[in-house]
């Protein structure tokens, strides 16, 4: 069974600063998908960044950034210029080709103060 | 709506009640998936639809749990008996399917079993 594990529960940036979150997986299969999804106080549901397996390019989305090592099986987004409103519970999740769910982390608190 | 709506946003209830949980997909979407999340920790898959068919079911945690998508566009989640252990937020999400398999998230149900 594919496992999602997301070892940092909190982390704290200034504004304008960098942050990395990291994540691993652990699967079987070959090809899959990675995502990352943003939870605000709101408790609404972001989709933050998607990663096709199959693509050795890293996917980016403005300041998101993800850094994708498919042999180590480790799936980490950098958030850089980091703004106020990117506090939130950050959650990676896999799923495989199939599309059939999607398997969460347990996520990272990310708290962005001035 | 743009957006996946969910209905009620708030539920509370009492042990032993029956509750109907609604999920309206975007329009067009294929897909779509159940989840439950407990506070502090990220979604937990129920079950999930392509069109009518509800394809994969392994996440419901007991019988007393159902649901249905019959013509293939709402859906609903059902909890017969209500336990407390049952009280979580109770979020729907659905995709196009297929390559394009981002899911959209609804604001979630959350339900309270006193």
């Amino acid at each position: 069974a594919q496992t999602v594990t997301q070892s940092q529960p909190e982390m704290s940036v200034q504004e304008a600063e960098t942050v990395t979150l990291s994540c691993t997986y652990d699967t079987s299969e070959n090809n899959y998908y990675l995502f990352w999804y943003k939870q605000p106080p709101s408790r609404q549901m972001i989709l933050v960044i998607r990663q096709e397996a199959y693509k050795q390019q890293n996917a980016t989305e403005n300041r998101f950034s993800v850094n994708f090592q498919k042999a180590a099986k480790s799936f980490s987004l950098k958030i850089s210029d980091s703004q106020l409103g990117d506090t939130a519970m950050y959650f990676c999740a896999f799923m495989n080709q199939a599309g059939t769910a999607l398997i969460f982390g347990k996520g990272t608190t990310l708290s962005v103060s001035s | 709506g743009a957006g996946v709506s969910q209905s009620p946003r708030y539920k509370v209830t009492k042990r032993g009640q029956d509750v109907a949980l609604r999920c309206d997909p975007i329009s067009g979407h294929v897909s779509l998936y159940w989840y439950r999340q407990a506070l502090g920790q990220g979604p937990e898959f129920l079950t999930y639809f392509n069109y009518e068919a509800q394809q994969d079911k392994s996440g419901l945690p007991n019988d007393r749990f159902s649901a249905e998508r019959p013509e293939g566009s709402i859906s609903t989640l059902t909890i017969q008996r209500t336990e407390q252990r049952d009280s979580a937020m109770y979020r729907c999400a659905s995709s196009f399917g297929g390559s394009r398999n981002e899911q959209f998230f609804g604001p979630g149900t959350r339900l309270t079993v006193l």
